[in-house]
């Protein structure tokens, strides 16, 4: 139950493209989702955030769409650049206990020029 | 500001030895955590520390690790008798405070048992 199942690992998108990356979990306790992108030799860093009680978020580029029935959440990249090329990790925190933020296994996403 | 600060970024050490992994966190951060990344694997817990309270070590994988907080501020781990399934990076993050607070990561020590 304290799982979080991300989708694909791997993911090759041409400069421009829309990559996605989902996620999945189990326990409905959860209520704050992050996203955390990491480039090679540096630790991730926090990319954008959701609350369950909205459906979609924006930043930039960058957009979480959130299911809550589904227990799903997606990250999407409009306009993508090689620049965007790193790993990005979603993760699932009980609020009430910070020591359990639970990270999904992680998307390595490549976009060629 | 300075964020946080991991030493050494590279470890090379032989089979047996004990290595000692050292965290910074950023200044007023009351939680810190330790992760391990095995190459081109996921982020995995092993221990958390917030403020005054007992850290939760449910992450450890064996009694071969340890770590400990100084003061609230300066972490250390430690793997006694180093084996090779123990290489990987050893990733520090700190946070201002419990619940969304965003973690800050270091950018790891990367340690290597021969």
């Amino acid at each position: 139950q304290q799982q979080v199942k991300q989708s694909p690992q791997s993911l090759i998108v041409q400069k421009g493209g829309i990559p996605i990356i989902n996620c999945a979990y189990e326990n409905t306790a959860f209520d704050y989702f992050p996203w955390y992108q990491q480039f090679p030799g540096k630790g991730p860093a926090l990319l954008i955030a959701i609350r369950p009680d909205v459906s979609e978020k924006k930043e930039g580029r960058f957009t979480i769409s959130f299911n809550k029935s589904a227990k799903q959440f997606s990250l999407h990249i409009m306009d993508s650049q090689p620049g965007d090329s790193a790993t990005y990790f979603c993760a699932a925190i009980l609020y009430s206990s910070a020591s359990k933020i639970i990270f999904g296994s992680g998307t390595r996403l490549s976009i060629r020029p | 500001g300075a964020g946080v600060s991991q030493s050494p970024s590279n470890k090379v050490t032989e089979k047996g030895k004990d290595v000692e992994l050292r965290c910074d966190p950023i200044s007023g951060h009351t939680a810190l955590y330790w992760y391990r990344q095995s190459l081109g694997q996921g982020l995995e817990f092993l221990i958390y520390f917030q403020g005054n309270s007992a850290p939760d070590k449910s992450g450890l994988p064996s009694d071969r690790f340890s770590a400990e907080r100084t003061g609230g501020s300066v972490s250390t781990l430690t793997i006694q008798r180093t084996q090779q399934e123990d290489s990987a990076v050893y990733l520090c993050a700190s946070s201002l405070a419990q619940g969304a607070s965003p973690l800050h990561f270091g950018n790891g020590t990367r340690l290597t048992v021969t």
